[in-house]
């Protein structure tokens, strides 16, 4: 089974400063994809970032970037020049397709990053 | 742009009681699926479908119920309430084929069971 590790269940960061968030998985397969989603307090599940295993290139969204290790099976989240509406709670995904259509989507337990004026 | 609509959002019930959470997208995608969010839990997937018709379990689908009539709709039932189901329920889709898409989710239905 896929498992997802969060190891810092809490955070914070200075506003205007830069955070890692971390996330490890375990999986035997090669093709899958990874996730960062961001639930503020709203409740809203919002998609920050995704990376396709087997794109060797990490992704990036305008502040947010990741760190892809697939040897290491490690999937970090680097938010830059942190801003106050980034205090959220953040999961890590792991998304395997298993064919005719089939997913399984597997959630990390979650890092609550609170972002200081 | 309604995306993913779930109602109630807010409901309380009494040990033993029956409901449905309703889930409706307008995207035409043909993957749909249930999570529950608990405190220091993530979120955990209950039950899913792959197109009409098609239903399958998820990690914690003991004392759910889904039927997928239409690719609109994948409501979920909760037959007698109990109150370990207390919690935070998501509905969310995609579309399949490929996996590359995201899910889309919708905004959250808060369940207390007394």
């Amino acid at each position: 089974a896929q498992t997802v590790t969060q190891s810092q269940p809490e955070m914070s960061v200075q506003e205007a400063e830069t955070v890692t968030l971390s996330c490890t998985y375990d999986t035997s397969e090669s093709d899958y994809y990874l996730f960062w989603y961001k639930q503020p307090p709203s409740r809203q599940m919002i998609l920050v970032i995704r990376q396709e295993a087997y794109k060797q290139q990490n992704a990036t969204e305008n502040r947010f970037s990741v760190n892809f290790q697939k040897a290491a099976k490690s999937f970090s989240l680097k938010i830059s020049d942190s801003q106050l509406g980034d205090a959220a709670m953040y999961f890590c995904a792991y998304r395997m397709y298993s064919g005719a259509g089939s997913y399984q989507l597997t959630f990390g337990k979650g890092t609550k990053l609170s972002v200081i004026p | 742009n309604a995306g993913v609509t779930q109602t109630p959002k807010f409901q309380v019930l009494k040990t033993g009681q029956s409901m449905t959470l309703q889930c409706a997208q307008d995207m035409n995608h043909e993957y749909m699926s249930w999570y529950r969010q608990d405190p220091g839990m993530g979120l955990r997937l209950i039950h899913y479908s792959v197109g009409a018709g098609i239903t399958d379990q998820g990690e914690v689908p003991n004392g759910y119920n889904v039927s997928r009539s239409t690719t609109e709709d994948f409501p979920l039932r909760l037959l007698s309430a109990a109150p370990s189901q207390t919690s935070v329920y998501f509905c969310a889709s995609s579309y399949s084929g490929g996996g590359s898409g995201e899910l889309f989710f919708g905004e959250g239905s808060r369940l207390t069971v007394l």
